[in-house]
């Protein structure tokens, strides 16, 4: 089974610390992913990586920024955590090919006081 | 814009057949995935259609029109555990995922 792990479950942080979330897979996927999840919208795209070193800006990067230093591992920083940062984060992998499906981590909730 | 629109939240009995729609309008087609999350977990696949039809898996199944852009998950012989978010995902032409909010279904016994 691929599995997904994220580093904590559950984060406090206060407003202008320096975050960062760690993602690893254990099943060698060329992809990898981090949304962010609130209540009452969709998953939104913040970063993605098709392969190691390389990067993408999805949907919402403001404020973010990553590392993909090595292939399981994908990282997700916040230079100056603010409040409206508080949220689930998710990370997920996938195979290279766009039909495969993207396997989830348990989630890292933050808040940033 | 990209738009995917699902129904908030649905109530249904324990046994029964329950139907969740997905509409959507996306920058390209690539495909469309439902997920399930149960409370305070993560998102697990539950299938996927790029071609119109019916696809059967167990007591799931998934819908897709093209041509509509629609889908349906239509779970049938409902257990307690179905209880969870159900998410819709069309990936556009960049391959790329674009969610739906996801609809909270309850299942009463």
């Amino acid at each position: 089974d691929v599995k997904v792990t994220q580093s904590s479950r559950y984060l406090v942080k206060r407003t202008g610390e320096k975050v960062f979330l760690e993602c690893v897979q254990d099943m060698d996927h060329e992809n990898m992913f981090w949304y962010r999840q609130d209540p009452g919208l969709g998953l939104r795209l913040i970063y993605f990586s098709y392969d190691v070193k390389m990067k993408e800006k999805g949907d919402i990067p403001e404020g973010y920024s990553v590392s993909r230093e090595k292939k399981e591992r994908f990282s997700l920083i916040l230079e100056s955590a603010s409040t409206n940062q508080t949220s689930m984060y998710l990370c997920a992998s996938r195979r290279g090919e766009s039909y495969n499906e993207q396997f989830f981590g348990p989630g890292t909730r933050l808040t940033v006081l | 814009g990209q738009n995917i629109d699902q129904p908030t939240e649905m109530t249904a009995t324990e046994g029964a057949i329950v139907q969740i729609n997905c509409t959507y309008q996306t920058s390209g087609f690539n495909g469309l995935f439902w997920y399930q999350q149960h409370a305070g977990e993560a998102p697990t696949f539950l299938s996927y259609n790029v071609l119109d039809g019916l696809e059967e898996k167990g007591r799931f199944s998934s819908f897709l029109s093209r041509s509509k852009g629609y889908s349906y998950l239509l779970l049938k012989e409902l257990q307690m555990k179905d209880s969870a978010s159900y998410l819709c995902a069309v990936q556009d032409s960049n391959y790329q995922l674009i969610w739906g909010a996801g609809t909270k279904l309850i299942i009463k016994p």
